[in-house]
């Protein structure tokens, strides 16, 4: 059973550009979670997905949009890349039962802008 | 607003001792959960261990176990006999207990296990 898939691993982008992170969640998982991880620091949270809709935002700039697709998987585009945009990216995806809030993570997607 | 707070930036101890790593919270919920995750080198962020708020016994997973004191809004995550594999970054995180809501991250605390 494969876990959280994130694709690509790396990727280096040009301040102003565009960038799309890919997630797959874990078999069984119908929630997605987004979490940006500047060096140094923990993981903060931009946004949940469920049923292909955006269920909670965390304090990020429109800059960064996401989409869910019918089969779960996920995406995050940020637009007009700033230098400070420059982290890791982690997606995490939870099971569809209320007894259970607990996220599995994904090995992120380390993303430099230059 | 909820917030998570780990004193210990970094720590250093020698294989196969036992070692405590600090973490308080604040919250005005009543129902919660706490967890400590491992990030390793590789990245990946695992799961070392999950309370929830309204249970009063302690969590324990193997050799890792937590001190949670909830009056204090303290949860401290105790190591024992510590392996050269448990070098990494572990973050003490916060839920509200209602389905998949985000968690809120503390900084972290770098532990080096040394030969």
């Amino acid at each position: 059973d494969a876990g959280v898939t994130q694709s690509p691993t790396h990727l280096i982008k040009t301040r102003g550009q565009q960038v799309t992170l890919r997630c797959s969640p874990k078999s069984g998982h119908d929630t997605v979670s987004w979490y940006q991880q500047a060096l140094g620091q923990g993981p903060q949270f931009i946004f949940q997905y469920y049923e292909e809709e955006e269920r909670q935002r965390g304090n990020f700039p429109d800059r960064f949009s996401g989409h869910q697709f019918p089969n779960y998987s996920s995406e995050l585009n940020v637009n007009a890349l700033l230098l400070g945009d420059s982290a890791l990216y982690l997606c995490a995806s939870s099971l569809p039962t209320r007894d259970t809030d607990t996220q599995y993570f994904g090995p992120g997607t380390r993303l430099t802008v230059l | 607003a909820q917030t998570v707070t780990q004193s210990q930036p970094e720590m250093s101890v020698q294989e196969a001792e036992t070692v405590t790593l600090s973490c308080t919270y604040d919250t005005s919920e009543n129902n919660y959960y706490l967890f400590w995750y491992k990030q390793p080198p590789s990245r990946q962020m695992i799961l070392v261990i999950r309370q929830e708020a309204y249970k009063q016994q302690n969590a324990t997973e193997n050799r890792f176990s937590v001190n949670f004191q909830k009056a204090a809004k303290s949860f401290s995550l105790k190591i024992s006999d510590s392996q050269l594999g448990d070098t990494a970054m572990y973050f003490c995180a916060y839920s509200y207990r209602d389905r998949d809501d985000k968690i809120i991250f503390g900084k972290g605390t770098r532990l080096h296990i040394l030969p």
